[in-house]
């Protein structure tokens, strides 16, 4: 069965810093893994899908690794902004016909300014 | 590109009613997928529809129905409520063109009194 796990649970940095955020998954037959950021009581924004095959994407200041063979992928933010502050979600994907998603409980990211 | 929309945005039922979540998948996305996302959790797979029929479940009970149109929008009823069904729910369209990337809607914040 697969588990995700995301460390650490909350995380609090100046403002400038750069930061990385940690996930890690038990069962490496995985199709995909997306990176999402959550506000208070909103929806989730999806900021980096990474395909199975592929060890790394970038968007502006974000960067996402894989390493599927350990189970663990880190989101990386440079430079953090206060607009930061958000509760962020890895999840992934499996290799069956449905689209389900197995999240992690996300790290609550504060950027102090 | 229209994002994905639900309704309503808020809903405060009694335990023991039912209720119906509706979410307009994005523009060209022929799959939908619901979450439960209880406070401080990740959100829980559902079910998930494609071509209007149920192609996934999650672990959720049978009073969790669901229901997919030819436009591919989608309902969500919830049978016999019940306090523990309280949380935000949380729609998601996909699209094989994009790797299955998941978008989100706003979700629905539905409390059970």
């Amino acid at each position: 069965k697969q588990e995700v796990t995301q460390i650490p649970a909350a995380l609090s940095v100046p403002e400038g810093e750069n930061l990385v955020l940690n996930c890690s998954f038990t069962d490496s037959a995985i199709y995909n893994l997306q990176w999402f950021r959550q506000d208070p009581g909103k929806g989730l924004t999806s900021l980096l899908l990474i395909q199975s095959s592929q060890r790394e994407q970038t968007s502006g200041r974000l960067n996402a690794s894989l390493d599927k063979s350990s189970g663990r992928s880190t989101l990386y933010i440079a430079a953090s902004q206060p607009g930061d502050s958000a509760t962020y979600l890895c999840a992934v994907k499996g290799g069956g016909a449905t689209n389900k998603l197995i999240f992690g409980t996300g790290t609550l990211l504060a950027v102090q300014p | 590109e229209t994002g994905v929309t639900q309704s309503p945005t808020h809903l405060i039922k009694t335990r023991g009613q039912q209720v119906t979540l509706r979410c307009s998948s994005q523009s060209g996305h022929n799959t939908v997928s619901w979450y439960q996302q209880a406070l401080g959790q990740g959100p829980q797979f559902i079910f998930q529809y494609y071509r209007e029929e149920e192609n996934g479940r999650g672990n959720f009970p049978p009073r969790f129905s669901g229901l997919q149109f030819p436009n591919y929008s989608s309902e969500l009823n919830v049978n016999a409520l019940e306090l523990d069904d309280s949380a935000l729910y949380l729609c998601a369209s996909s699209s094989p063109d994009r790797y299955y990337e998941q978008y989100f809607g706003p979700g629905t914040r539905l409390t059970v009194t």
